[in-house]
């Protein structure tokens, strides 16, 4: 399969601990995104990534989050100091932009549980 | 910023009957829209998208329009079989941005 990969696919952590995830998008891809889902809702916009420079983070993403893409390729997510709140699933999803929009393809996603 | 409107939050029909379901776009600047289903705990897929150089695009049972004036775009699946229960997410974006604003769902249940 050489689709978006991303993991762990599940990961529970208490309140307060760091977690990181990692997404390996499709190779060819040049533009890595993040997303968060909650049940029931769309996928939120959180940060993305044109090879390793990092475009744009959502104004509603609070400053324990962190994202990086060093070489271009995979990129981690990471959430210090966790809170209850923080409790969803974390997609990414990557696309070949060029000079104009191309659909993103996702990932299955890594579910977090903060307890 | 871009903000997506959706609805129904809600659909239900008969196995054969037709879906539609409408979303508003707030930002003039949006020029592509995707439409993504996503089964229960599995990820999104696009299934259609549409450009804004474009009123309307069909791929077998699937269709979107898109009204630029009214800044709405709606989906439409006709002879809906089982299948087709999901939840279904339409999307905007601008070229610069590339980045996908959702809306926030339209969970259709389709009964044989």
């Amino acid at each position: 399969d050489t689709g978006v990969s991303q993991d762990p696919r599940h990961k529970i952590t208490k309140r307060g601990q760091n977690v990181t995830f990692r997404c390996d998008p499709i190779s060819e891809h040049n533009r890595l995104y993040w997303y968060r889902q909650t049940l029931g809702q769309g996928p939120e916009f959180l940060t993305y990534f044109q090879n390793e420079a990092q475009l744009e983070k959502s104004r509603l993403l609070s400053d324990r989050f962190s994202a990086e893409r060093p070489k271009g390729s995979f990129s981690t997510l990471e959430i210090q100091r966790t809170e209850q709140g923080d409790s969803a699933m974390y997609l990414c999803a990557s696309s070949l932009y060029r000079s104009y929009n191309s659909p993103l393809h996702f990932g299955n996603g890594t579910r977090l549980t903060v307890t | 910023g871009e903000n997506v409107e959706q609805h129904p939050s809600t659909l239900s029909v008969q196995e054969g009957d037709s879906a539609v379901i409408k979303c508003t776009y707030s930002d003039s600047a949006s020029n592509y829209f995707p439409w993504y289903k996503q089964e229960l705990g599995k990820r999104p897929q696009l299934i259609i998208d549409i450009r804004s150089n474009v009123g309307e695009k069909k791929d077998q049972r699937i269709a979107v329009t898109l009204n630029k004036t009214a800044k709405h775009f709606s989906l439409h699946i006709t002879e809906t079989q089982p299948e087709d229960s999901a939840v279904y997410f339409c999307a905007a974006s601008m070229n610069q941005g590339g980045k996908l604003i959702f809306g926030q769902g339209t969970e259709l249940s389709v009964k044989p």
